[in-house]
């Protein structure tokens, strides 16, 4: 019952290529993320969208941009993949329920810039 | 904004001691939460919870909102428990609408 699906496992890319990485949930999450895991630093967000073509910056947006076209679908841009970009980048999707929010996480896509 | 501490940052045990991992955060929050992180692999939420306690098999997760403290328990551990714990809380204060924040994770090796 895979529930927020990353598009690729392991993605290898050179300097200067625009990357796409893609996220689906099947949940009708409105809020869907990107984070990044690095050694040392854990995880940090990227950006978030609390809904269709609505982003906001988390706290490592240099660099990177998003695009929420359709409800279920989050996608993270590299405009120009750079080596300090190299890293385990990891989607999710949350619901709001009473108390908290659930949330609910990718596999990952772990991305290495040559 | 939050801040999320975790100890310990690395834990070796023999196969069927009880573990405890600590969490401990800044700002008063609604619910917290314990997922795991296999070598590799993704991350699997285990628990939200937002007062007391809560089990699920050997896994027990504690929390006290007042002194902005929760705790992951695995009892009777395992070698296939061995993984990363992380404990995540809303970046700020509420339900984690505009994210999580992490603690740095606990590498937890169970040894047969």
């Amino acid at each position: 019952d895979v529930k927020v699906t990353q598009s690729s496992r392991y993605l290898v890319k050179r300097t200067g290529e625009k990357v796409f990485l893609e996220c689906v949930q099947d949940m009708d999450h409105e809020n869907m993320f990107w984070y990044r895991q690095d050694p040392g630093l854990g995880l940090r967000l990227i950006y978030f969208s609390y809904d269709v073509k609505m982003k906001e910056k988390g706290d490592i947006p240099e660099g990177y941009s998003v695009s929420r076209e359709k409800k279920e679908r989050f996608s993270l841009i590299l405009e120009s993949a750079s080596t300090n970009q190299t890293s385990m980048y990891l989607c999710a999707s949350s619901s709001l329920l009473q108390g908290g929010t659930e949330a609910f996480f990718g596999q990952g896509t772990r991305l290495t810039v040559v | 904004k939050n801040e999320v501490e975790q100890s310990p940052q690395n834990l070796t045990a023999q196969e069927g001691e009880f573990i405890t991992i600590n969490c401990s955060y800044s700002v008063g929050i609604s619910a917290l939460h314990w997922l795991q992180q296999h070598p590799g692999g993704g991350i699997v939420s285990l628990f939200m919870l937002s007062s007391g306690k809560k089990k699920h098999g050997r896994l027990i997760a504690t929390i006290n909102i007042q002194e902005k403290h929760s705790s992951l328990h695995i009892t009777a551990s395992h070698p296939r428990d061995s993984a990363v714990y992380i404990c995540a809380a809303p970046m700020y204060s509420g339900g984690g609408a505009d994210g999580l924040t992490f603690g740095k994770g606990t590498h937890l090796i169970i040894q047969p």
